[in-house]
């Protein structure tokens, strides 16, 4: 079946502009998380929602970051005012629910702002 | 978030098993063992997890220390497209994120 989903693969934004960044994750899956790898960096957990509940945001470096979750399904990370340590390939991963069970990562946005 | 300690980097031969150690002395009863792979230009793939007993699927085993203090993701014969970073991740049961540590990174050789 179709695996995680990312749009766009590559985005180039001039500092101080806001970006959306998209998510489809596998159909049926209750869990998603958003993760960032800048580059020579390691991945770095953003953000996660499970279900209804309220999602967990203990990642997000700073309140221009931002997520939502629209009907259970789609999730978009949107970025305000960017900066140039903002640059990072985004990617995001969804699982049938929390773990144990795995998760399924998308192809990743990269995103660089000039 | 219990850590867990890997080499930086391992090399192997092609065809031959490789054996990818991971300490993880500060692990509580819940924390399941997760591994992952990112190969290059790509995003991170699951590789096996368990919690107390061995596991073994199509890709490679997990072996548990009894203590549970450290694991050992085995790749019974390697190619040259298992070269990637191998990441030992521990996550509590009806966790969620993914605490990824700096990875080992496994080179192959023809």
């Amino acid at each position: 079946g179709a695996g995680v989903s990312q749009s766009p693969s590559n985005k180039v934004t001039e500092k101080g502009k806001d970006v959306e960044l998209r998510c489809d994750p596998i159909s049926g899956h209750t869990a998603l998380y958003w993760y960032r790898q800048s580059l020579g960096q390691g991945l770095e957990f953003l953000i996660y929602f499970q279900g209804n509940s309220a999602p967990d945001k203990s990642g997000l470096p700073s309140d221009r970051f931002s997520a939502e979750r629209t009907g259970g399904s789609v999730s978009t990370l949107t970025i305000q005012r960017t900066q140039q340590e903002d640059s990072a390939v985004y990617l995001c991963a969804s699982s049938l629910g929390p773990a144990p069970y795995e998760q399924y990562f998308g192809p990743g946005t990269r995103l660089t702002v000039t | 978030d219990a850590k867990t300690t890997q080499p930086n980097s391992m090399e192997s031969n092609e065809e031959e098993p490789v054996h990818l150690p991971c300490n993880h002395s500060t692990i509580s009863g819940t924390d399941y063992i997760h591994w992952y792979r990112q190969l290059p230009s790509q995003g991170p793939e699951y590789v096996i997890h368990g919690l107390t007993s061995n596991v073994n699927n199509r890709m490679a085993s997990l072996a548990i220390a009894e203590d549970r203090k450290s694991s050992t993701l085995i790749l019974h014969r390697a190619t040259l497209r298992d070269a990637a970073v191998y990441y030992c991740i521990l996550s509590p049961n009806q966790g969620g994120k993914l605490i990824f540590g700096q990875g080992t990174e496994l080179s192959v050789k023809p």
